[in-house]
């Protein structure tokens, strides 16, 4: 079945990097993409970001253009995304979840999530 | 930006059909999508491509379209389907590939 394990909770200070890992198990890692979005407490849900899996291509929201970046490794099935300048606004929990093979971005399969706190 | 309009909060009785609403300019041309949160827990699909539902999703769970409103109805409500309940979609124009409607409250009286 398909799975996917992310890193433990962090807590960081403002100013400081995020680096959160996911690693994807029970299908073809290469042939789905995989976003990051994230939730902020007693929030809604916002889309950060997309790496294709096969290419490394990606592609951010807006909203965190110049301070995030996604990567993945093939080789271990794993995606990370990292975030810098962290504030206090970006405490949330931060999800990974897999995309489909389709032209439309959605999200089949969620972890349960990465708690990142930030404060000083 | 491109928002997505949900009531914040709907009630319905144990048995009843519980219909919640999404609206958006660009509905009309794109997809949209539904997941379920329970509290404490991750968010799950419930449907996708406005009426498809993925497998293990029960068959009360149904989604449909009309012009720019897309509505997630939940038939024969269950105590188990309390939950936060979001749409998704994207804008017209590629700038917004994903955004998240706010959520809408599904309280079981």
């Amino acid at each position: 079945q398909v799975q996917l394990v992310q890193s433990g909770p962090e807590v960081k200070k403002p100013g400081a990097s995020l680096k959160v890992s996911c690693k994807a198990s029970g299908y073809t890692f290469i042939s789905h993409g995989i976003s990051w979005v994230r939730q902020a407490p007693g929030q809604g849900l916002e889309w950060m970001g997309w790496i294709n899996t096969y290419n490394g291509n990606t592609k951010y929201s807006q909203s965190f253009q110049g301070r995030i970046t996604m990567t993945s490794n093939t080789s271990t099935s794993s995606a990370y995304m990292e975030l810098r300048g962290l504030r206090s606004d970006d405490t949330a929990v931060y999800y990974c979840t897999r995309v489909p093979a389709t032209p439309s971005f959605y999200f089949d399969h969620w972890d349960q999530g990465t708690l990142v706190t930030v404060s000083s | 930006s491109y928002e997505l309009a949900q009531p914040p909060s709907v009630s319905v009785s144990p048995g009843q059909t519980a219909r919640i609403t999404c609206s958006g300019d660009a509905l009309p041309k794109q997809f949209a999508y539904w997941y379920q949160q329970k509290p404490g827990q991750a968010p799950v699909l419930v449907i996708h491509k406005d009426t498809e539902r993925p497998s293990g999703i029960p068959d009360r769970f149904s989604g449909s379209s009309s012009g720019t409103t897309v509505t997630l109805t939940i038939s024969g409500v269950q105590a188990e389907d309390e939950a936060d309940y979001y749409c998704q979609s994207a804008d017209s124009s590629g700038s917004y590939p994903v955004v998240f409607g706010e959520g809408t409250k599904l309280t079981v009286l």
